[in-house]
């Protein structure tokens, strides 16, 4: 069974910065594509980054673009997320997908990310 | 990077149907097949209900189908019933390494 477990969200200041994990489980890891997807309070979803399957190649919405960095640990079978100079519209849960075709298709938990002074 | 359209709410009685409209472009729904749909209870993670347009996942009822013409794909939901009562969203690939979701939709079984 698939299993993805976000963690690393937290409350923090604007300018600041946060590095969120996503332990994944149950699947080769290191065949998939993954991507993050966000979702602020009461709001739709929104794609925020890729990464192919060696994390030799990430794409991300341009939001975020030279802010926020994702890459992945094939041996530690994890997704990274680093979150920088984050502003108030950066709040949201943060959800970790395995991606088919683009398709983000098994999602974790999500963790959530509070940007407040 | 545009939202797709989706009508904000949509409803049904038990055992009717409800079919969710989702609006794109030429650049994302018009020009991929791949466009999906989740089902989202507050609180909880999306669940993929359709990608490719009309493919199901395994463990998905087959009172939920997917189509496209267009700029715009449906989703319909047959059958209603009480746990089908959520959020829904569409989403498709956009070009160039990039993804976008609809806007939403809430349905309600009356």
């Amino acid at each position: 069974e698939v299993q993805l477990v976000e963690s690393g969200g937290d409350l923090v200041q604007p300018g600041g910065s946060l590095r969120l994990s996503c332990a994944a489980s149950g699947f080769t890891f290191s065949s998939y594509w993954m991507t993050w997807v966000r979702q602020a309070p009461g709001k739709g979803l929104e794609w925020v980054a890729y990464i192919n399957s060696d994390g030799s190649k990430t794409y991300y919405v341009d939001s975020v673009k030279g802010r926020f960095t994702i890459s992945r640990d094939n041996t530690r079978e994890s997704l990274y997320l680093q979150v920088n100079s984050l502003r108030a519209d950066d709040t949201a849960v943060y959800y970790c997908a395995t991606v088919d075709w683009w398709t983000p298709h098994h999602w974790g938990q999500g963790t959530l990310v509070t940007v407040s002074s | 990077q545009s939202a797709l359209t989706q009508p904000p709410s949509a409803s049904g009685s038990p055992g009717q149907s409800v079919t969710i409209s989702c609006t794109g472009t030429s650049s994302d729904v018009g020009g991929y097949n791949y466009v999906s749909w989740y089902q989202q209870y507050p609180g909880k993670a999306p669940k993929l209900m359709i990608y490719e347009v009309s493919k199901r996942p395994s463990g998905v009822p087959d009172r939920f189908s997917g189509s496209k013409s267009g700029n715009t794909a449906s989703l319909t939901v047959s059958g209603l019933q009480a746990e089908d009562e959520a959020e829904y969203y569409c989403s498709s690939y956009a070009g160039s390494n990039t993804y976008v979701f609809g806007t939403g939709t809430k349905v309600t079984v009356l």
